[in-house]
């Protein structure tokens, strides 16, 4: 059982808009702003997408965003599209056991 | 830019050591005060911090674990390696070497490495 909670399974359409959750506890998500996502296609490394809930690495699409709302963390994705359909986890910064994450959502463009 | 790669055993028997060594290249590991972790997704499952180890030397590991884990530093070779004690086939999975600049930002990934235990 994943530290932090995400739906199993989340679809859209092209052009259309998701937002996946990630709910955690007091003690990461509802504490620290060091929330960060990662886009996971099947046979590859993940790789990061949003960091400090919000910031975008360099050279990630702004069709991805983030936000937080007490315990819960959200991704969302705007104007889907074929290459989205991926997995996705959050983790967030845990203190004393430093890094917990989702167990991760199967997004599928419809 | 910053690459880097997991190499080791494919087969480890239970009850012995899986041995992985991840090489860093493009950056140098004692510089820039990165946490260099290792992360594992068992088959279909989700991800799992293992541990790290900071550029000065300092390590953490997952308490799950048990105290199994050990993660060294060998900035001569600008490598960092896994080593986890007594495995059995819950530890069965993909181990990934990433860098993290703070708090599980992982930004650079290794491309993975499947570890059976099985005999």
């Amino acid at each position: 059982q994943s530290a932090l909670t995400q739906p199993a399974s989340v679809s859209g359409s092209p052009g259309q808009s998701i937002t996946i959750s990630c709910t955690g506890t007091n003690s990461d998500v509802g504490t620290y702003d060091l929330i960060s996502w990662f886009q996971q296609h099947p046979g590859k490394a993940p790789k990061l997408i949003l960091y400090e809930v919000k910031r975008w690495p360099s050279g990630v699409s702004n069709r991805f965003s983030g936000s937080k709302s007490g315990n819960t963390a959200s991704l969302t994705i705007s104007g889907l599209q074929a290459e989205d359909e991926a997995d996705y986890y959050c983790s967030s910064y845990a203190g004393s056991t430093y890094v917990v994450f989702g167990g991760g959502t199967k997004l599928t463009v419809l | 830019q910053v690459q880097l790669q997991e190499s080791g055993p494919g087969l480890v028997k239970p009850s012995q050591t899986l041995s992985l060594t991840c090489t860093v290249s493009g950056d140098s590991m004692t510089s820039g005060g990165h946490y260099w972790s290792w992360i594992r997704q068992g088959p279909g499952k989700g991800l799992e911090w293992i541990g790290y180890i900071h550029h000065r030397g300092s390590t953490y590991y997952n308490p799950s674990l048990k105290s199994r884990g050990l993660i060294s530093l060998d900035t001569s070779k600008n490598q960092f390696s896994l080593k986890l004690t007594s495995v059995t086939a819950a530890d069965t999975a993909v181990y990934f070497c990433a860098r993290d600049p703070n708090g599980g930002a992982y930004d650079h990934w290794g491309q993975g490495t499947l570890v059976t235990v099985s005999s």
